[in-house]
């Protein structure tokens, strides 16, 4: 593994199914993210971690949680998947935001929901 | 509130230069970034103003006016694989990033 890895790439779900986005990375970064991307709109933060053991609502969190239960991993969850919810969500790290503003981005998981 | 605008899309001829402009509305400012993203790709970091002025890195820049709510990436000398997203993003006051629609940047032979 290098960098940020995003599981899977491409899924088709079914309304009202539940989904996990999985995402790791090996930077140990402290602070990791979940954006969605949709058509005409910027990235929106969905949730966020600065640290392990902590998590942070984004701009758009209802009907996604995330865990951060060490460094390295930081799932994205949708209990109950709803159309609205078909996007194209990336993982991205970070280690010191305020001091280099760079973050790292997975490769993107394209969700279709049904 | 917070807003930032980009224009949508722009053409530009290989070899020329372009400007991408950026303007943004915030009540607490910690920087201000570009990314570049080509289709079907993740956005990969080109830039990080904090201070007014210009920073050149090659053949890209990025400038930014504080007092102004303006930045600009400015691409010199264009090639083909210019052709990308260019996404401005702001830091707030909570260091959190807010994004730009993103400006869709077709560059022509």
């Amino acid at each position: 593994i290098a960098g940020i890895t995003q599981a899977p790439t491409s899924q088709i779900l079914a309304a009202g199914r539940r989904m996990t986005l999985r995402c790791t990375q090996d930077m140990r970064h402290n602070a990791m993210y979940w954006y969605r991307q949709d058509l005409g709109l910027g990235l929106r933060l969905i949730h966020y971690s600065n640290t392990a053991g902590t998590t942070g609502k984004g701009e758009v969190p209802d009907g996604y949680s995330v865990s951060r239960a060490n460094t390295d991993d930081f799932p994205l969850t949708l209990a109950s998947a709803v159309p609205s919810q078909t996007s194209v969500y990336f993982c991205a790290s970070s280690d010191g935001l305020a001091d280099t503003g760079e973050l790292f981005f997975g490769e993107g998981s394209r969700l279709t929901v049904l | 509130g917070q807003n930032i605008d980009q224009p949508t899309e722009m053409t530009a001829t290989e070899g020329a230069i372009v400007q991408i402009n950026c303007t943004y509305q915030t009540s607490g400012f910690n920087g201000l970034f570009w990314y570049q993203q080509h289709a079907g790709e993740a956005p990969t970091f080109l830039s990080y103003n904090v201070l007014d002025g210009l920073e050149e890195k090659g053949r890209f820049s990025s400038f930014l006016s504080r007092s102004k709510g303006y930045s600009y990436l400015l691409l010199k000398e264009l090639q083909m694989k210019d052709s990308a997203s260019y996404l401005c993003a702001l830091m707030d006051s909570n260091y959190q990033l807010i994004w730009g629609a993103g400006t869709k940047l077709i560059i022509k032979p």
